[in-house]
């Protein structure tokens, strides 16, 4: 059972325009629901994250969009830049302050922005 | 301040050698994980401690084992490696809702 699902796998797209990368959970105890960017030979890098009391985060050219009802959360990235092209994990976990708490990832999409 | 350091980087094995992967980390964190990556399968848990001697079975734990006998350090062991065990391994460590990654083990079993 995949409890993240994240789509689309690839997402090609201009320079400057509009990359959006969506994930969908199943577990409602989750709250906590990150971002990561991972560049090809390195580690996940955190990107955004939001927790479920608001509807949207944003930092810089990074937005994270989350609908709680529909227990959909997704990214986007506006004026997309070569520089943004990488691998983009969604994630979610539960309980802060629960042991055992881990991540739980979606499987990934490639970014690729033509310039 | 290193934050999250694993090694080896890379590393090479035939089928039913053994090794054991480090995970030292230098930020006092509590929880420690150990994933593994393949393509198109995202990150996967293996397992995970929650503080100094203790261990559990994540998501894909079979042909696994760890340890945490040092808050600071968890190792991942492969007892008798095999071919499906090639991938890349991450080692992660979590303050509230912070975590950290290391940037990986690169391993092939041949």
């Amino acid at each position: 059972q995949q409890q993240v699902k994240q789509s689309p796998q690839s997402l090609i797209v201009q320079k400057g325009g509009i990359s959006i990368i969506n994930c969908a959970y199943e577990n409602t105890a989750f709250d906590y629901f990150p971002w990561y960017q991972q560049f090809p030979g390195k580690g996940p890098a955190l990107l955004i994250a939001i927790r479920p009391d608001v509807s949207e985060k944003k930092e810089g050219r990074f937005t994270i969009s989350f609908n709680k009802s529909a227990k959909q959360f997704s990214l986007h990235i506006m004026d997309s830049q070569p520089g943004d092209s990488a691998t983009y994990f969604c994630a979610a976990s539960r309980g802060n302050n629960q042991a055992g708490t881990a991540l739980i990832f979606g499987k990934g999409t490639t970014l690729s922005v033509s310039s | 301040n290193a934050g999250v350091t694993q090694t080896p980087k890379f590393r090479v094995l035939k089928t039913g050698q053994s090794m054991t992967l480090l995970c030292a980390q230098d930020m006092n964190h509590e929880y420690m994980y150990w994933y593994r990556q393949d393509p198109g399968m995202g990150l996967r848990l293996i397992h995970y401690s929650v503080g100094e001697g203790t261990t559990a079975k994540g998501e894909v734990p079979d042909g696994y084992n760890v340890s945490r006998l040092k808050k600071q350090n968890f190792l991942l062991g492969l007892e008798s490696a095999a071919p499906s065990q090639t991938s890349v391994y991450f080692c992660a460590t979590r303050q509230n809702y912070g975590y950290t990654f290391g940037s990986g083990t690169r391993l092939t079993v041949v």
